[in-house]
């Protein structure tokens, strides 16, 4: 079945505390993102990715990291986790051929 | 820079009655545009999309969606609502020269009162 993993689904960190979300899709898709979603503000992204070794800042970066060292994962990294990054976080990957979007299951997180 | 605005925050709407979401954008050239939904702690599904072509677009779960160019429009109707179409639904645009990012909306959240 052709999917978007995310792992933790929920989790709950104190301030500070580096963390890794991590993403994986089955479907060889060149194009992989990360958004977060918070009341009122729709989905934000944060960092995408053309292709293996080639990252990019969205439109809210700060605080985050990402990397993309094999096709399939684009882990998003929280150095130093602070309160205001309380989110729930979504990653989503595509083919350069098709527009269409495919998202993952999202990820709840709660900093403390 | 593209934007998306949907104008209602909440649409309450009686079972079986018909419902329209209002999604307006902003991009330079023709954007593809999608409307995705998301139910109470589901991740997004998409119902539609449109990026040429045919200006009504058809979707899955009786949805449809009409690009209007003059309007810069993009609204979500269907005839007649179920109970299991409460949800929050979002529009988001996107394009290739854009780096493939998509757009939201801050979305709509569709209440169905029996």
């Amino acid at each position: 079945e052709a999917q978007v993993t995310q792992n933790p689904r929920y989790l709950i960190t104190v301030t500070g505390k580096k963390l890794t979300v991590t993403c994986s899709q089955n479907m060889n898709h060149e194009y992989m993102s990360w958004y977060r979603q918070d009341p009122g503000l729709g989905l934000r992204q944060i960092y995408y990715s053309m292709n293996v070794e080639v990252t990019d800042k969205g439109d809210v970066p700060e605080g985050y990291k990402v990397s993309r060292k094999e096709k399939r994962n684009f882990p998003l990294i929280l150095e130093s986790p602070s309160p205001n990054q309380t989110s729930l976080y979504f990653c989503a990957s595509r083919s350069t051929r098709q527009g269409t979007q495919y998202f993952g299951p999202g990820t709840r997180l709660l900093v403390l | 820079a593209q934007s998306v605005t949907q104008p209602d925050i909440h649409i309450t709407v009686s079972e079986g009655a018909s419902l329209e979401l209002r999604c307006n954008y902003s991009y330079g050239a023709t954007p593809y545009l999608f409307w995705y939904v998301q139910s109470p702690g589901q991740g997004l599904q998409l119902l539609l999309k449109y990026f040429s072509g045919d200006t009504l677009v058809q979707g899955i779960k009786g949805f449809e969606a009409e690009f209007k160019r003059s309007q810069s429009s993009f609204n979500l109707r269907k005839p007649s609502v179920h109970w299991s179409d409460a949800a929050e639904y979002f529009c988001a645009v996107g394009a290739e020269a854009a780096g493939n990012k998509l757009t939201f909306g801050g979305g709509t959240r569709v209440l169905v009162k029996p």
